[in-house]
C-alpha cells in the first residue's frame, strides 16, 4: 500500500507571499493531521481533518489554515508568509475508525523556505 | 500545559548493546503512546505504538508504559549503527481528540561500531 504522500517537497518563498501544500493520506485513512517541526521548536500540532472537518487546531495564527476533500486528501494554506514560517511541514495519516487505531504515518514532509 | 519530556542526549552505545530512552509525560489521563525514528533529514517513521501499562515487545524493540509514573520508554536490543537516529516520543493526551500528538523534543542516539 502506497504510504502518504506530499507535494511538493521543497519550496522557496518570498515573505509576504502565500503557499499551499498537499497531502494524500494512506488510502482507507480519514484522518488527516498536519505538523509543523522546526529546530527551534520541534514537532507542533497545526490541526486534523476527518471527514471534511476540521476538528482540532493548534496554537498558531490564523494565516494557517486547511481543508479536507472528500477522497480524504488534503491541503494546508500559509498567507502572508513571515520568516519565522520557515519549516518542515509534515502531514500524517491514520485510519480512525477505532480509539485504538489513531496511529499516526507520516509523509516526507515539504521543506519550505521564506526568504 | 500538556508536556512531554525526553532527556535530548546524545545518548551513545556500542554496536550490540541495548540502547534506553525514556519519556515523561504531564497529563496523567493520557492514553497512547508512540515512538518515533527519525533520520536526519527525513520524517519521523512510526516504529512502536502502545496503549496498556506494561510491555510491548516487536523485534529489537520493546515499549515499556507505567502510567501510575507517567513514564514511557523504548528499549532496542542488540543496537546497531542503522539504528542512530532522533528518537521522538508522542503522547495523546485526555481531552484532545485522537488526531492531535503532543512531541517530546526528541533524543538523538549514536550507535557506534
Amino acid at each position: 500500500k502506497a504510504g502518504v504522500t506530499q507535494t511538493p517537497r521543497y519550496l522557496i518563498k518570498t515573505r509576504g507571499q502565500q503557499v499551499t501544500l498537499s497531502c494524500s493520506p494512506i488510502s482507507g485513512h480519514r484522518s488527516v493531521s498536519w505538523y509543523q517541526q522546526t529546530p527551534g521548536q520541534g514537532l507542533q500540532f497545526l490541526f486534523e481533518y476527518f471527514s471534511e472537518t476540521q476538528r482540532n487546531k493548534g496554537n498558531f495564527p490564523g494565516r494557517f489554515s486547511g481543508r479536507q476533500f472528500s477522497n480524504s486528501r488534503s491541503e494546508m494554506n500559509v498567507s502572508t508568509l513571515e520568516l519565522g514560517d520557515s519549516a518542515l511541514y509534515l502531514c500524517a495519516s491514520s485510519l480512525a475508525d477505532h480509539p485504538h487505531s489513531y496511529e499516526q504515518y507520516f509523509g516526507p514532509g515539504t521543506r519550505l523556505t521564506v526568504t | 500545559q500538556k508536556e512531554v519530556e525526553q532527556n535530548s542526549g546524545p545518548l551513545s552505545v556500542p554496536e550490540g548493546a541495548i540502547a534506553s530512552l525514556n519519556c515523561t509525560y504531564s497529563d496523567r489521563g493520557s492514553q497512547s503512546f508512540f515512538w518515533y525514528r527519525q533520520y536526519s533529514g527525513k520524517s519521523p517513521e512510526l516504529i512502536m505504538f502502545i496503549y496498556s501499562n506494561g510491555d510491548k515487545e516487536d523485534g529489537r524493540f520493546t515499549a515499556q508504559l507505567n502510567k501510575a509514573s507517567q513514564y514511557v520508554s523504548l528499549l532496542i536490543r542488540d543496537s546497531q549503527p542503522s539504528d542512530s537516529a532522533t528518537y521522538l516520543c508522542a503522547v495523546n493526551p485526555r481531552g484532545s481528540t485522537l488526531g492531535r500528538l503532543y512531541f517530546g523534543r526528541g533524543t538523538q542516539l549514536t550507535v557506534w561500531p
